[in-house]
């Protein structure tokens, strides 16, 4: 069975800091695909990025970052000088590729947030 | 990129009653969609998978008769809370998958459902 396990439940920053999310995966599979998705307080997910098992680059969109390590199992988001508008919910989920999965996601428990002016 | 959208996006209804939710795929054919539960301060955890043409697929712990799933076309599927109680209030999702890569998932913007 598949778990993504998000410790962190909530996170209070200032404006202008860097934050990290973490983001911890389980699975026997050799090939899966990992998710970061944003839920504000409207309640739409957002999608941020994709990453597939077989690509452990790094990658930088913005001011976020995503830190790919497979050999510590771990899919981390990184927000630089985050702002107010940061404010929300972060999802971080497994899929596993093949029909049989039917691409079913399994999320984390997800972290609360909070970027105060 | 793909569009999914929800109807309605909240809805109250009284113990007792049935409400009906709509996905729907807009500018793609969806083969399969999920559909997701989330109560409040809490993860998405999924309720069902729906394929076109077949029955849906249930998690373990949703009653099948309780939620019903209908995937009747490849742009839409409806899920029915029947006989809807007070502990059925939840946000309730829906994503769909395109007939391309496996990955590809799109949600909808969610339905909120209160039950009084």
């Amino acid at each position: 069975a598949q778990k993504v396990t998000q410790a962190q439940t909530e996170i209070s920053v200032v404006e202008k800091e860097d934050v990290t999310l973490d983001c911890v995966y389980e699975t026997r599979d050799t090939t899966y695909y990992l998710f970061w998705y944003k839920q504000p307080p409207s309640g739409e997910l957002v999608f941020l990025i994709r990453r597939n098992s077989f690509d452990e680059q790094n990658e930088i969109s913005g001011r976020y970052s995503w830190n790919f390590q497979k050999s510590t199992s771990s899919f981390n988001f990184t927000i630089t000088a985050s702002q107010v508008v940061d404010s929300a919910v972060y999802f971080c989920a497994l899929s596993l590729e093949g029909e049989t999965s039917g691409s079913r996601l399994t999320f984390g428990e997800g972290t609360q947030l909070t970027v105060n002016p | 990129g793909a569009v999914v959208s929800q109807h309605p996006s909240r809805v109250i209804c009284k113990s007792g009653t049935s409400v009906k939710i709509e996905c729907r795929s807009l500018d793609f054919q969806a083969t399969t969609m999920f559909w997701y539960r989330q109560f409040p301060k809490q993860s998405l955890m999924l309720m069902a998978t729906s394929n076109e043409g077949s029955k849906a697929t249930y998690e373990q712990g949703v009653e099948k008769d309780k939620f019903l799933i209908n995937h009747a076309s490849l742009t839409l599927s409806t899920l029915t809370v029947t006989s809807a109680h007070p502990e059925d209030s939840s946000f309730y999702i829906c994503s769909a998958r395109g007939t391309g890569v496996a990955y590809e998932q799109y949600f909808g913007p969610g339905t909120r459902l209160t039950v009084t």
